[in-house]
């Protein structure tokens, strides 16, 4: 059973640097075809998709946000971390950690999502 | 980078027929996938790949796609298919490796 689960700040102040982890279980990033995405949805608009780590560690990343965004990984202790730098209110935001498998029957598509943490931005 | 466009609602009574649909420029060579989500919840994955169902996604929902269009189908409506869907595409010859539609909000009547 696959599961995954965001974890970090509920608030931030404007310019702080946002860290957030994806805690998953069912699954290994380490086995071929599998990753791990951030998207995130501010508050009744549209998903948004942030960043994505591969098995291999290879490293995609939105390109609006592409300065400000990193994500890591730490397969021992089954773990993604996204850091997103000088945040602003229009971060505030659900976001949300999703495994995908490029070598599945579902290569492309999102099949199993965490439940979201609301990152609110405010001084 | 490119937009995949939805209607912002779509309005249906219980028991009839609802479609939604995704358009954009090149959709015909790409993948669509769609989501359904509820208030307070997580996206749902309920057809990948233009027209496949994960394991667990009643056939009333159904997908499909003609040309630049992709449409959700779901027959049947029940008042537990009052959501947001949301449309999907995977560009790997892209910086903008996955693109969402700007969603659609079914109304059950």
């Amino acid at each position: 059973q696959i599961t995954l689960k965001e974890s970090g700040p509920t608030l931030v102040k404007p310019t702080q640097t946002l860290t957030l982890t994806c805690t998953f279980s069912g699954f290994s990033l380490s086995s071929s075809g599998v990753a791990v995405g951030w998207l995130r949805q501010p508050p009744g608009k549209a998903l948004e998709w942030l960043s994505l780590i591969y098995w291999d560690d290879d490293k995609r990343y939105s390109p609006s946000l592409k300065n400000r965004l990193t994500i890591t990984r730490d397969t021992s202790k089954n773990q993604v971390v996204l850091t997103l730098t000088n945040m602003d209110p229009v971060d505030t935001a659900t976001y949300y950690c999703a495994h995908l498998d490029v070598s599945g029957v579902i290569s492309s598509a999102f099949e199993y999502w965490g439940q979201g943490t609301l990152v609110t931005v405010s001084p | 980078s490119y937009v995949l466009t939805q209607p912002p609602s779509v309005s249906v009574a219980p028991g009839q027929t609802a479609s939604i649909t995704c358009g954009e420029n090149h959709l015909g060579r790409k993948a669509v996938h769609w989501y359904q989500q509820k208030p307070g919840q997580s996206p749902v994955l309920v057809v990948f790949d233009d027209s496949d169902r994960p394991s667990g996604i009643p056939e009333r929902f159904s997908g499909s796609k003609s040309g630049n269009t992709a449409t959700l189908t779901i027959t049947r409506v029940e008042a537990g298919d009052e959501a947001d869907y949301f449309c999907q595409v995977w560009d790997s010859s892209s910086d903008h490796l996955v693109i969402f539609g700007g969603g659609t909000k079914l109304t059950v009547l």
